[in-house]
C-alpha cells in the first residue's frame, strides 16, 4: 500500500514570496491533515478536512495561509506571503474516518525555509 | 483545554524495558489517548492507541490508569532504533487533536 506523498521535500524561499505544498493521502482515506512542526516543537495541526469540507482551521492564519481539498483526494496547502516565523516542516496525514479510533499515516513532511 | 504533560528526555539501555510516561488529568470519556514516535526527519509514526482497556500490539504495550487520567508506553526491549520522539495525543471531542512536546528518548548501547 502506498503511503503519504508530499512534495516538494525541501523548499527555500525569501519573506513575502509565496509558496504552496501538496499531498496526495492514502487511497480511500476520507479525512487529511495538515500540521506544522518547528523546530523542537510538537506538531501543530493547521486544518483538518472530512472529504472535501473543512472540520477544523481554528488554528490556521488565514491571513496568510490557505488550503483545499478539491473531489476529496489530493490537498494543497498555500502560504501567501510567507514571513520568517514560517520556517518549519509542513506535514500531511490522512486516516479513515472514526473520531479517534484510527491511526493517522504521515507523509515525510515538507521542510519550508524562510529567508 | 485537553493537554498532555510528557518528561522532555528518557535514557535507557539496549534490551532494556521502557516505561514512558504521560499525564492528561483533562481527559474525558471518549477521548482516545494515541502515541506516535517521530524518528528524526521522518513523519511521526503510529505506535498504539487505545480508549479504557490495556491494550498490546507487535510494537509495544499501551497501560491507561483506571482513572484515565495518565498512560503508560511499554517497549518491551529497547532498541537502538527505538531512539525517537515520543508522543502522546489526546483526541478529544471526537476529531481534535492535541500533540504535546513529547519525550525524547535515548536507547543506550
Amino acid at each position: 500500500e502506498a503511503g503519504v506523498a508530499q512534495s516538494p521535500r525541501y523548499k527555500i524561499i525569501e519573506k513575502r514570496q509565496s509558496v504552496a505544498f501538496w499531498c496526495n493521502p492514502i487511497s480511500g482515506h476520507a479525512t487529511l491533515y495538515w500540521y506544522q512542526q518547528i523546530l523542537g516543537q510538537g506538531p501543530k495541526l493547521l486544518i483538518q478536512f472530512q472529504n472535501n469540507g473543512v472540520v477544523d482551521d481554528s488554528q490556521l492564519p488565514k491571513d496568510r495561509f490557505s488550503a483545499e481539498r478539491l473531489k476529496g483526494v489530493d490537498s494543497t496547502l498555500k502560504i501567501q506571503p510567507a514571513k520568517l516565523e514560517d520556517s518549519a516542516v509542513y506535514l500531511c496525514a490522512s486516516s479513515p474516518p472514526g473520531q479517534g479510533r484510527h491511526e493517522q499515516f504521515f507523509g515525510p513532511g515538507t521542510r519550508l525555509t524562510v529567508l | 483545554d485537553a493537554k498532555t504533560t510528557q518528561p522532555n528526555s528518557m535514557e535507557s539501555n539496549e534490551e532494556e524495558p521502557v516505561h514512558l510516561p504521560c499525564n492528561h488529568s483533562t481527559i474525558s470519556g471518549t477521548d482516545y489517548i494515541h502515541w506516535y514516535r517521530q524518528l528524526p526527519s521522518q513523519g511521526p509514526e503510529y505506535v498504539i492507541h487505545g480508549l479504557t482497556s490495556n491494550v498490546n500490539n507487535r510494537m509495544a504495550s499501551l497501560a491507561i490508569a483506571e482513572d484515565r487520567k495518565s498512560s503508560t508506553l511499554i517497549l518491551h526491549r529497547a532498541t537502538l532504533r527505538d531512539a525517537a520522539v515520543y508522543y502522546c495525543i489526546l483526541i478529544y471531542n471526537f476529531n481534535k487533536f492535541y500533540f504535546g512536546s513529547g519525550t525524547k528518548l535515548n536507547v543506550k548501547p
